[in-house]
């Protein structure tokens, strides 16, 4: 089974602090995402990769960062983190993608995190 | 870009009431269609899909059927258990950039 781990479950931080939020798959999959999850709004892609130093900005990718060094970690980053960027922040992976296919492998989940900025 | 609409929730069901989340999406090209599925406390993951017209999608018992004419793709199940209690998203794809979620469906089906 394909396991997205996600580092930390809950995470409080302060406004302004630098925040990472780590993401590590196990099954060696070219495209990585970090989603959003907010009540009433659905999940929101922030970012994805789908190499290694490859990135592309989702669509609400002000205000974060992200990372890929190594292709089974991908990190968010938030520089300034702020009180509108309290929300559920999902990890996915996914085996490829094609520009243009009608069909993509599926999606991979962590189990999310949890983030508070106060 | 894709847009996907799902019905407003919770859904509140009793155990083994028949269960129909609509979905209806607008994309370019000819989509494939996803269904994911959130328990709580966990990511999300895919439950069932159809990448072509008139394919039909199944596991655990839930349903979807892909119509291109209505661009619809609305889940169903004959008989909800109390585990089948969770958030469901539908999602369309056509190979551009990443899977667009609708904004969710949470069911409660009460014993």
């Amino acid at each position: 089974d394909v396991k997205v781990t996600q580092s930390s479950r809950y995470l409080v931080k302060r406004t302004g602090e630098k925040v990472f939020l780590e993401c590590v798959q196990d099954m060696d999959h070219e495209n990585m995402f970090w989603y959003r999850q907010d009540p009433g709004l659905g999940l929101r892609l922030i970012y994805f990769s789908y190499d290694v130093k490859m990135k592309e900005k989702g669509d609400i990718p002000e205000g974060y960062s992200v990372s890929r060094e190594k292709k089974e970690r991908f990190s968010l980053i938030l520089e300034s983190a702020s009180t509108n960027q309290t929300s559920m922040y999902l990890c996915a992976s996914s085996l490829y993608y094609q520009p243009g296919d009608s069909y993509n492998s599926p999606l991979h989940f962590g189990n999310g995190t949890r983030l508070t900025v106060t | 870009g894709n847009s996907v609409t799902q019905m407003e929730g919770p859904v509140t069901l009793s155990e083994e009431a028949f269960l129909t989340i609509n979905c209806t999406y607008t994309a370019t090209g000819y989509p494939s269609l996803f269904w994911y599925v959130q328990y709580p406390g966990e990511g999300l993951q895919l439950l069932l899909k159809a990448t072509k017209a008139d394919d039909k999608g199944s596991n655990k018992g839930f349903e979807a059927t892909y119509r291109k004419e209505t661009t619809s793709f609305h889940l169903e199940k004959g008989s909800v258990q109390v585990s089948d209690s969770a958030v469901y998203f539908c999602a369309p794809y056509t190979g551009r950039r990443a899977l667009t979620f609708g904004s969710g469906t949470r069911l409660q089906v009460q014993p």
